[in-house]
């Protein structure tokens, strides 16, 4: 069963610093790795995602890896700003070809960017 | 264009009610997903819609059930509710419903079961 695991589970940092969120899963058979930004009590804006025959990914600040070998990616932000804070997830693509897959998330790492 | 749309935003409901809950795809996508996000959780995978056929049920029990329309658009339908079932529902859409599609996810509507 797959399982998908966000850490920190919060995390607090100063305007400017650069900063990783990580994530791991315990399947490597996955069809790609979504990650998603979520403001409070609000949906997904989805931010990067990486085919499972990619690396990487890069937009802008953002920029995430893929090991599926070792079931890790990593979000990296860099020059953090106030208006980055939100809960980020990552979300990996499995199951049955035909039934199109579905989404397993992660719990979420909370980032506080303080002015 | 429109992105994802889902209708109403907030619902409150008692136990043993029913609620019906709707998406609008984004023009051009073919395929609907449903999850629910109870918080301070990530979301879990309901169902997955594609040409109004169910392609794909979560570990939800038969209380759940929704459809796809010929325009695409797609209503959850959820008997009985339990105090359990609060929680914010998101619908994603994407074209073809390939595992390799991107889903876009709409605002979610918050269902407060009391």
């Amino acid at each position: 069963k797959q399982e998908v695991t966000q850490i920190p589970a919060a995390l607090s940092v100063p305007e400017g610093e650069n900063l990783v969120l990580n994530c791991s899963f315990t399947d490597s058979a996955i069809y790609n790795l979504q990650w998603f930004r979520q403001d409070p009590g609000k949906g997904l804006t989805s931010l990067l995602l990486i085919q499972s025959s990619q690396r990487e990914q890069t937009s802008g600040r953002l920029n995430a890896s893929l090991d599926k070998s070792s079931g890790r990616s990593t979000l990296y932000i860099a020059a953090s700003q106030p208006g980055d804070s939100a809960t980020y997830l990552c979300a990996v693509r499995g199951g049955v070809w035909d039934q199109g897959g579905k989404l397993i998330f992660g719990q979420g790492t909370e980032l506080s960017v303080k002015p | 264009d429109a992105g994802v749309t889902q209708s109403p935003t907030h619902l409150i409901k008692t136990r043993g009610q029913h609620v019906t809950l709707r998406c609008s795809p984004i023009s051009g996508h073919k395929s609907v997903s449903w999850y629910q996000q109870v918080l301070g959780q990530g979301p879990q995978f309901i169902f997955q819609y594609y040409e109004k056929e169910e392609r794909g049920r979560g570990n939800f029990p038969d209380r759940f059930s929704a459809r796809q329309f010929p325009n695409y658009s797609s209503e959850l339908n959820v008997n009985a509710l339990l105090l359990g079932d609060s929680a914010l529902y998101l619908c994603a859409s994407s074209l073809v419903g390939s595992p390799t599609d991107t889903q876009y996810f709409g605002p979610g509507t918050r269902l407060t079961v009391l």
